[in-house]
């Protein structure tokens, strides 16, 4: 089993809607929760992240946190076509090393 | 800041051919990662160094596959020989310890095409 599951998609929605990525993750020991946004043929840049269970509200992105389920979201509000990415989740003990989710490609039509 | 820099942007060789990737990370920073990234199996970590010195390098995929980091300023790739599998976007990324929950930054990576 890997260490963080993630739907690669593609997904693709309207301009608009909200937008929800998930990931699971199997080591109890993460407790900081990255999630990371490249665009197309560009490196992965650090998007927003989350510290043990809850949520975190930045503009249009909330990111979630259940440490019981072992399961991280990223929902989008009013997504614009210039959300249209790779969102990379990325679940961490807090040292250097990151282990990233496969990705979900995601493109919002206008 | 130029952020992190890679060169070759773009490599085209043939099966056998021995391929260096280079990497300039953001000047201050002292870890440096070599990631992997195919549609297949994603983002790999192959390894990352900590002031110059290899830390964990349990992603190599092979010997044929070895990274060294002479100074603080300057990190390579190097496959010798290349197999047409190792057709992937490669990227190296920097961060320092004390920024945004180590955060790391990503170059723009180099695409590799082994024929």
């Amino acid at each position: 089993q890997k260490e963080v599951e993630q739907d690669p998609g593609p997904l693709s929605v309207p301009e608009g809607a909200i937008v929800s990525l998930n990931c699971t993750y199997s080591n109890s020991a993460f407790q900081y929760f990255m999630w990371y946004r490249q665009y197309s043929r560009k490196g992965p840049e650090l998007l927003m992240y989350t510290y043990s269970s809850g949520n975190k509200e930045d503009g249009r992105f909330t990111a979630q946190v259940d440490k019981s389920s072992k399961y991280i979201s990223l929902f989008i509000r009013d997504s614009q076509p210039s959300d249209s990415a790779t969102y990379l989740c990325a679940p961490t003990r807090g040292a250097q090393k990151l282990v990233f989710g496969q990705g979900t490609r995601l493109t919002i039509n206008p | 800041d130029a952020g992190v820099i890679q060169s070759p942007r773009h490599e085209v060789t043939e099966m056998g051919q021995e391929v260096t990737l280079r990497c300039k990370p953001i000047s201050g920073h002292d870890y440096l990662f070599w990631y992997r990234q195919t549609m297949m199996r994603g983002l790999e970590l192959l390894i990352y160094f900590n002031n110059n010195v290899p830390i964990d390098d349990s992603g190599m995929p092979e010997d044929r596959f070895s990274a060294k980091m002479p100074n603080a300023s300057f990190s390579t790739l190097k496959i010798q020989p290349s197999e047409p599998r190792d057709s992937a976007v490669y990227f190296c990324a920097s961060s320092f310890p004390g920024g945004a929950l180590n955060e790391q930054f990503f170059g723009p990576g180099t695409r590799l095409t082994v024929l």
